[in-house]
């Protein structure tokens, strides 16, 4: 398998469920990330791993929560999310983080908070 | 804060015309990428840009640079139903080098 994976593809969770999007890169990168996918809106930057470390988290609420157990994997906890959370959340890498940014896509996960 | 501006937001033509979508930005980007996203999947890479005044092609699309590198326009000739999709501009910015994204283009392509 190549590229970047993510699961589930789907999610519907209440508000007071625990979930986690999973992500996984098969390309050899060192940065991966999280954006959020909106209507109406940009694509907003959540995360940033790079080599492992988190070197960029854009104000999101602490109901988010990311882990990066390795290079290849990226993970996100959900937690007592709200509805206006339902949105598409992207998983991307690329090679290098701030100089090599040609961003990488996963399929995404469409996550329905009700 | 940087931000891409992306016009028309939204685009029906039927096949075997022409378009041209832009992106502008009043902040200077040290390059810009194109991405296509189709409804269910994350967006793909089409092209990156780097030096102003750059152009480039890839089959039926030619994408420029501005000479100031603050803005981007993408051209598809002879538009064909499968070039249906989400084209997204994102450009290299910041003090950290991530990438900003516009809201894209939305365009439909009708046999």
């Amino acid at each position: 398998e190549t590229g970047v994976t993510q699961t589930p593809r789907h999610l519907v969770m209440g508000m007071t469920n625990k979930k986690s999007l999973k992500c996984e890169q098969h390309l050899g990168h060192n940065a991966m990330y999280w954006y959020k996918q909106s209507a109406k809106k940009p694509l907003e930057l959540m995360f940033v791993y790079s080599l492992e470390e988190r070197v960029e988290n854009n104000s999101v609420p602490s109901r988010f929560s990311p882990e990066c157990p390795n290079s290849s994997h990226l993970f996100l906890h959900l937690h007592t999310l709200q509805p206006e959370d339902s949105a598409l959340y992207l998983c991307a890498s690329s090679q290098e983080w701030g100089r090599r940014t040609e961003a990488f896509f996963g399929q995404g996960t469409r996550l329905t908070v009700v | 804060t940087q931000l891409l501006e992306q016009s028309p937001q939204f685009l029906s033509i039927q096949e075997g015309e022409n378009l041209t979508v832009y992106c502008n930005s009043s902040s200077v980007f040290s390059s810009l990428q194109w991405y296509r996203q189709e409804p269910g999947e994350g967006p793909v890479l089409l092209v990156t840009v780097v030096t102003g005044g750059e152009v480039k092609k890839l089959k039926r699309l030619t994408f420029q640079f501005g000479d100031a590198r603050k803005d981007s326009s993408l051209h598809i000739t002879a538009a064909q139903p499968g070039d249906t999709g989400l084209y997204l501009c994102a450009g290299v910015g910041g003090s950290q080098g991530n990438l900003i994204f516009g809201k894209g283009t939305k365009l439909s392509v009708k046999p």
